[in-house]
């Protein structure tokens, strides 16, 4: 079985400051683990993936994501947020064996203040 | 294409009747999925095609629910008798190959309002 936990529901942030938003996942096996980003009225952009191989792994639009397996997390940060951050991310986690689907976290709503 | 394109993008229909929500993915892909994504909630799949095998009908939430894939290629899915709670953003995502090392592609959605 495979479960995601995004820690957050909302996230406000300034602009300029960093951004954290938190998932956990469990799985039985080594998932591959995904971020998207969802503006509003717009469809999944995928904004970085893991894969087994580095544990740090960097995405479009200056994110980045580490992968923890002794804590079982794949945070997403930004060392400086910009206005156009604000959107709904979704942490995605997916096994390569057994049922072929993608399990999707609730999301977090990020907000950017000026 | 270059992407995934769905249509319609908006579709609003009377309680009671048919609708047909169509996907095109990205030429080559052999893996589609369906997703919903009702109000303030997350994704909840529906249902996933890969190549020529049966597709995976776990997540369809009822018997008015029913997906096809033509020549491996564009994806129908069909909601009969539509009831209000079915009203949701419906995305198409495809993928190159199944499993780890790709990531999925989603198309805009169809926005779906059963008045």
């Amino acid at each position: 079985a495979q479960s995601v936990t995004q820690l957050d529901s909302h996230v406000s942030v300034s602009e300029g400051t960093p951004v954290l938003l938190r998932c956990n996942y469990s799985s039985s096996y080594s998932p591959s683990l995904f971020w998207y980003v969802q503006h509003p009225n717009k469809g999944l952009q995928l904004l970085l993936k893991y894969t087994s191989a580095a544990t740090l792994v960097k995405g479009i639009n200056g994110f980045e994501a580490e992968f923890k397996k002794s804590e079982t997390s794949f945070h997403l940060t930004k060392p400086s947020a910009h206005m156009s951050d604000a959107a709904e991310y979704f942490c995605v986690v997916s096994l390569w064996v057994g049922r072929r689907a993608l399990t999707f976290g609730s999301g977090t709503r990020l907000q950017v203040q000026p | 294409g270059a992407g995934v394109s769905q249509s319609p993008s908006n579709k609003v229909t009377e309680k009671g009747k048919d609708v047909e929500l169509r996907c095109d993915p990205i030429s080559g892909h052999t893996a589609l999925y369906w997703y919903r994504q009702s109000l303030g909630q997350g994704l909840e799949f529906l249902i996933y095609f890969q190549g020529n095998s049966a597709p995976d009908k776990s997540g369809l939430p009822s018997d008015r629910f029913s997906a096809e894939r033509t020549g491996g290629s564009v994806s129908t899915l069909t909601i009969q008798r539509t009831q209000q709670e079915d009203s949701a953003v419906y995305l198409c995502a495809s993928s190159q190959t199944v499993g780890i090392n790709y990531g999925y592609t989603f198309g805009s959605g169809t926005r779906l309002t059963v008045v």
